[in-house]
């Protein structure tokens, strides 16, 4: 089946710091989608990229669809200690199904 | 207004025991998802109803899984016969039609011993 591979597993940056983060796969997708989910928590939508080429802001956060259609980054700038978090990325397919990734969980050092 | 909601937030139960999983979706969302989330992953789909019907039901792992939603709201997960590798959160997500944004809710953790 359709997998998508989130880099990286995890980040541990200071205060401040700006932070990349990026999502490949091997197909094509007509949306990507960008979640944050906090402990005990569902997650919740960020950003949704819905063209091929799209760069898309959300306040400090900023997200690309892929030329190709098969990859993704995010990027957060001076994060925040509220920034804490796992981040996913997601792609919907033709069958409007929506494929998570793995995830990257963002620590943000004292 | 009030988002998804789930219950129980927490279900302890043992092998070989059926388990029933609520979801409250948003008022007024057509669309319905369960999906299972292990640890250390993402959401995986396990099924979609667009009204009362299960439009896709290809994510369910075996046929010790089922769901239904027979007034088009409320929709319950059910498990017979757990096994310890049914452990893992179950999320539920609602979206006001099929290709809208999905709000998901806080999820129920089921551990299965």
């Amino acid at each position: 089946g359709q997998q998508l591979n989130q880099s990286p597993q995890s980040m541990f940056i200071q205060e401040g710091e700006d932070v990349s983060m990026n999502c490949t796969s091997s197909s094509i997708f007509n949306t990507w989608l960008w979640y944050k989910q906090d402990p005990g928590e569902g997650p919740v939508l960020l950003i949704a990229l819905y063209k091929a080429g799209e760069l898309t802001s959300n306040g400090r956060l900023t997200a690309q669809f892929g030329i190709t259609r098969k990859d993704s980054f995010l990027n957060i700038s001076a994060s925040i200690p509220s920034d804490v978090g796992i981040y996913f990325c997601a792609g919907r397919n033709r069958d409007d199904k929506i494929i998570f990734g793995k995830g990257t969980r963002l620590h943000i050092l004292p | 207004g009030a988002g998804v909601s789930q219950t129980p937030s927490n279900k302890v139960t043992e092998k070989g025991k059926y388990v029933e999983l609520r979801c409250d979706p948003i008022s007024g969302h057509t669309a319905l998802y369960w999906y299972r989330q292990s640890l250390g992953q993402g959401p995986e789909f396990l099924i979609y109803f667009q009204g009362t019907g299960a439009a896709d039901d290809s994510g369910l792992p075996n046929d010790r899984f089922f769901a239904v939603r027979p007034e088009g709201s409320v929709s319950t997960l059910k498990i017979q016969r757990t096994e310890r590798g049914d452990s893992a959160v179950y999320l539920c997500a609602s979206s006001l039609q099929g290709d809208g944004e999905q709000y998901f809710g806080p999820g129920t953790r089921l551990t299965v011993t």
